[in-house]
This record gives structure tokens, C-alpha cells and sequence, in this order.
């Protein structure tokens, strides 16, 4: 499977927008980019994914860079709720997502 | 929105019991997956089952497991003979056709103690 590399943890304010940063440089043309999270005690839960081109949704932001080797997850007003793992995965062809270690969101109050 | 639900939540088991761990996936979904959490650990995938096969499964996934889809909404994995090191959550999850570019709906899991 492709690998993504996430920072281990990041701090973010309430109502600050957050920018959670992910590699992916042995990205294939085809792999899609999948952002999952996790709350405390829960599944993983979808967040929003891309090929290509910028994603919105009424959680989320994706933004892929031009050479598809990195992409940004943006929470536009992070709550104390989005306080989560998440996790950046790279989806090829097949069933499976392959969780890594993911990255630690805090947000303060 | 659709969810997965998983029952029990939490299971309690004595090594080298069965336990038998069920799922109902979001009704018009055709492939449906078992993943595992150690505590502390990261998510791992165990099986993934379509059309009634298993389509692809992890090295976790040796002959003490199994899944099953018995009629048509349940769906179950069994281990056979349970290891204390089988002790993790486990999280159910269905996707509409398994295409690369659609979601996984995740149960919110089953806590499996092995003693």
C-alpha cells in the first residue's frame, strides 16, 4: 500500500480554522485520498475524499497539491467536537483502507 | 444518515471460548468489512466480504476466524477458540459497491475481553 505521513499531534484554538498537512508521495495515479477520523471511544468515521481536484463538503476541506504528492485537510471553524485522530489514507484499487498512526487533534477551549 | 450497528458492545469471554461478533450493515450495501483496534494500537483491517466470499482478508485473519453472511442483514465474524491476545475493538463497516472513490460506514464497534 501507498504511505502517508501525518504529524503526530496538532493544537488548534476553537473556532480557528485548522490545517492538518499529509504526505503521500508515492501516490499512484489512481489512488484516491481518503480522510477518516476518530473520536474518542468510536469507529472511524468518513470525513471527505479527492482525486484530484479540491473537495468541499459540509465537514471538510481537501485541498490536493498540483502534483497530488501532498494534501491539506482544513476544518474551517474547528469545535471542541472535531477534537479527534485523524487519519489520511490513500485508497487503491481494492477493498481495503490501511489506517496509520494518524495525527492527534486538540482543540482548546 | 444510514449507520452500522454492532452488538454486543462489549463482550467478556474466557480464553479458548467462541464468541460470535454481529453486524447489520446499511441495507443496500453490498460489501461489508471487519476491522480490529488493540488498545492503543492502530486500525487494523481483517476481512473484507462481497457476494457472499471473502473477497480479501490480512494475515490477522487465520483459520480461528470466520464471517458469515446468514440471511439478509446480518453479518458476523466468529473466532473459534479466543487468545488473550484477541482482546480489541472491533469495528464492523459496509460500503455501497467497494469502489475506490466511496466511503466506509463504521459500526461504532465491539469491545472483545478475552480472560
Amino acid at each position: 500500500d501507498a504511505k502517508t505521513t501525518q504529524p503526530n499531534s496538532m493544537e488548534s484554538n476553537e473556532e480557528e480554522p485548522v490545517h492538518l498537512p499529509c504526505n503521500h508521495s508515492t501516490i499512484s495515479g489512481t489512488d484516491y485520498i481518503h480522510w477518516y477520523r476518530q473520536l474518542p471511544s468510536q469507529g472511524p468515521e468518513y470525513v471527505i475524499h479527492g482525486l484530484t481536484s479540491n473537495v468541499n463538503n459540509r465537514m471538510a476541506s481537501l485541498a490536493i497539491a498540483e502534483d497530488r504528492k501532498s494534501s491539506t485537510l482544513i476544518l474551517h471553524r474547528a469545535t471542541l467536537r472535531d477534537a479527534a485522530v485523524y487519519y489520511c489514507i490513500l485508497k487503491t484499487s481494492g477493498s481495503r483502507l490501511t489506517f496509520g498512526e494518524g495525527t492527534q487533534l486538540t482543540v482548546n477551549p | 444518515e444510514p449507520e452500522v450497528t454492532q452488538t454486543p458492545s462489549h463482550q467478556v469471554t474466557q480464553m479458548g471460548q467462541e464468541v460470535i461478533l454481529r453486524c447489520v450493515p446499511i441495507s443496500n450495501h453490498l460489501y461489508f468489512y471487519w476491522y480490529r483496534q488493540i488498545l492503543g494500537q492502530k486500525v487494523e483491517f481483517l476481512v473484507s466480504f462481497y457476494n457472499n466470499e471473502i473477497s480479501e482478508k490480512s494475515e490477522i485473519f487465520d483459520d480461528q476466524f470466520s464471517v458469515e453472511r446468514p440471511d439478509g442483514s446480518n453479518f458476523t465474524l466468529k473466532i473459534r477458540s479466543t487468545k488473550l491476545e484477541d482482546s480489541a475493538m472491533y469495528f464492523c463497516a459496509s460500503s455501497g459497491r467497494g469502489l475506490d472513490n466511496e466511503k466506509l460506514f463504521f459500526g461504532s464497534g465491539t469491545q472483545l475481553s478475552v480472560l
